[in-house]
């Protein structure tokens, strides 16, 4: 399968701080990268869908300019969580789409665990 | 846009029985149906999937078997053990390219 790496796997901050998680595809070029958070207990929410060179789309409910995207190549993409508050922490995770893929399969990075005090 | 719901939220079951989820979706547009398990603070590892031109896949002890006219879906554990026990989410998409939706999650606990 393919490999995904996130960075940091986990962060601690000060409330009012901002954060930034990278994730890449390493073996693999990624057209589309889909970000995730899980609270704790829950579900995988998609956050925003980012297409390489393009602004990324944020789903009903998330802040675009508290959580900014960059996709700006086909093996990287960030999320910065800007003035981090504590109900910010969550388990942020990034998922790229095969470039050219014909199926659906979806590969995750590790998680970034994200604690705001 | 999708939604997709699972049951139970929770699940309990003795070790060797077999243990069932089931999911249902809305959007009968969608056509490829995830499993996947994650153990705590890591990533959702898939165990299964299957295809909306598929009625059932089987993968040793795990199986999922897909209802399109009636849009569900549900994971067939059998002999389950302990190192079963993890939360299960299903899922669903309709096309390469778009984001999975995910249930709620099934805790699902196997005792010895």
């Amino acid at each position: 399968g393919a490999v995904v790496s996130q960075h940091p796997s986990w962060v601690i901050c000060k409330s009012g701080t901002s954060v930034k998680i990278e994730c890449r595809s390493l073996d693999f070029q990624a057209t589309t990268m889909f970000w995730y958070r899980q609270f704790p207990k829950q579900s995988l929410m998609l956050m925003a869908t980012s297409n390489e060179g393009s602004k990324a789309t944020y789903e009903q409910g998330v802040e675009k300019d508290k959580f900014l995207i960059n996709h700006a190549s086909l093996t990287l993409s960030t999320l910065t969580v800007t003035s981090a508050h504590p109900e910010d922490s969550s388990f942020y995770i990034c998922s790229p789409n095969v470039a050219g893929g014909s199926y659906n399969e979806q590969f995750f990075g590790p998680g970034t665990r994200l604690t705001v005090l | 846009g999708e939604n997709v719901e699972q049951h139970p939220s929770t699940l309990s079951v003795q070790e060797g029985d077999s243990a069932v989820i089931k999911c249902t979706y809305s959007d009968s547009a969608s056509n490829y149906f995830p499993w996947y398990k994650q153990e705590l603070g890591k990533r959702p590892q898939l165990i299964i999937d299957i295809r909306s031109n598929v009625g059932e896949k089987k993968d040793q002890r795990i199986a999922v078997t897909l209802n399109k006219t009636a849009k569900h879906f549900s994971l067939h554990i059998t002999e389950t053990q302990p190192e079963d026990s993890a939360v299960y989410f299903c899922a669903a998409t309709y096309q390469a390219g778009t984001a999975l939706i995910f249930g709620k999650g099934t805790t699902l606990s196997v005792s010895s």
